[in-house]
Order: structure tokens, then sequence, then C-alpha cells
């Protein structure tokens, strides 16, 4: 049974930092991995889904890699600003499955 | 383009009664799913369908209904609410994987309900 985790589960840092949030999963069959972003009551926004067969997908500040040999996956978010606090989610879709296993996430806060 | 619409955004409900939450999609995606987020516990699948006229269970389906009877709208139903599905609701939707797209899940806004 895929296993999701996501460490650590909430982060405080000073706006500008350049930050690292991990995920890891337990079974590396897995189809794709998206990264989600989530703010106070409303839903979650994906920022980028990685392929089995790729190693990292950026967009802008955003750069996510996956290395499914040792199930894992880490987002990186470049010269953080107050602007990201949220909550980061990953997701796993495992290979022969319809269902999106989720990480219970990473609370950020960037601090001005 | 309203994306995934889901309504009501808000409802209390006793023990005991019914309800149905309706989830909308314009973007003709063939996927849809039904999620609950429960603090501490992230979110977990309740059902999900990969077409018009078919459903199928998730994680957690018990006490849930689904159908599906037209491609663009997916309805989740309650048939004798308890407390213990106080929650907040997740409607998803996204292509289907052959079709060699993108394929991310767009979420509604969610529906927290309460059980009294």
């Amino acid at each position: 049974k895929q296993e999701v985790t996501q460490i650590p589960a909430a982060l405080s840092v000073p706006e500008g930092e350049n930050l690292v949030l991990n995920c890891s999963f337990t079974d590396s069959a897995i189809y794709n991995l998206q990264w989600f972003r989530q703010d106070p009551g409303k839903g979650l926004t994906s920022l980028l889904l990685i392929q089995s067969s790729q190693r990292e997908q950026t967009s802008g500040r955003l750069n996510a890699s996956l290395d499914k040999s040792s199930g894992r996956s880490t987002l990186y978010i470049a010269a953080s600003q107050p602007g990201d606090s949220a909550t980061y989610l990953c997701a796993v879709l495992t290979s022969g499955t319809y269902k999106y296993i989720f990480g219970t996430g990473t609370r950020l806060k960037v601090l001005a | 383009n309203a994306g995934v619409t889901q309504t009501p955004k808000f409802r209390v409900l006793k023990t005991g009664q019914s309800m149905t939450l309706l989830c909308a999609q314009d973007m003709n995606h063939e996927y849809m799913y039904w999620y609950r987020q429960d603090p501490g516990m992230g979110l977990r699948l309740i059902h999900y369908s990969v077409g018009e006229g078919t459903t199928a269970k998730g994680e957690v389906p018990d006490g849930y209904n689904v159908s599906r009877l037209k491609k663009q709208n997916f309805l989740l139903g309650l048939e004798s609410a308890a407390p213990s599905q106080t929650s907040v609701y997740f409607c998803a939707s996204s292509y289907a994987w052959d079709r060699g797209l993108d394929q991310p899940q767009h979420f509604g806004d969610g529906t927290r309900l309460s059980i009294l």
C-alpha cells in the first residue's frame, strides 16, 4: 500500500531564503507525482507535475525533482516571499491505479 | 472559465439527514474525484469516476454514494449523515491518462460540512 510522507510538517523562514520541502513515498512504481499549494479555506492548486520518466520540472521560482528509486521528491522554492505562505502537498499516482495518495502537507510561513 | 465548481459551499446537517453535493467541471475532463480532508489525515479518496456512467470506490467509500450521469457532473450523496462525516469535501477533475495531455488535477474550493 502506497504511503506518502512529508517532512517537515511546518516551516517558518525569513523572506528571501531558498528552501526545500520533502516528500517520500513507499512504492516506487509510480505514474506521476504532483505538488500542490493550498491556501487557507481554499482548494488545491497544482504547481508542478512530474511524470515517472522525468527527473525534474521547473516553473518560475519552483523546481521539483523526482528520484523514483529512492522514493523521494523535493520542491525547491527560490527567494521565498510572504505570498508563498501556504500548505504544500505532494500526491503520488501509483502505476495501474487511478488513485492519488496525498501526503499530509508542509505548512510554510514566510516572514516579511 | 469556471473550472471546477462545488455547491453548496457550507452546510450543517443533523445526524440521520441525507444530502447531495454537486461538482461541475467545464474542462471536458474524463476523470472526476471526491476527496475528504480532515486535520492531520490529508486528503482521502472517497469515490472516483473515469467516465460518464462509471464510478468506483476509493479509500473511504462507506456511507457515501456517487453518480455520474453527465460527463461534466459528479454527485456525492450522504445517505444517513453521521458526525464522523464532518469534514471538508473536495471535488477534482483531470484528463484521462491516455490522452497524452498534461494531466494535473484541478480542484474546486470545497464544501464545508458539519454534522450535528
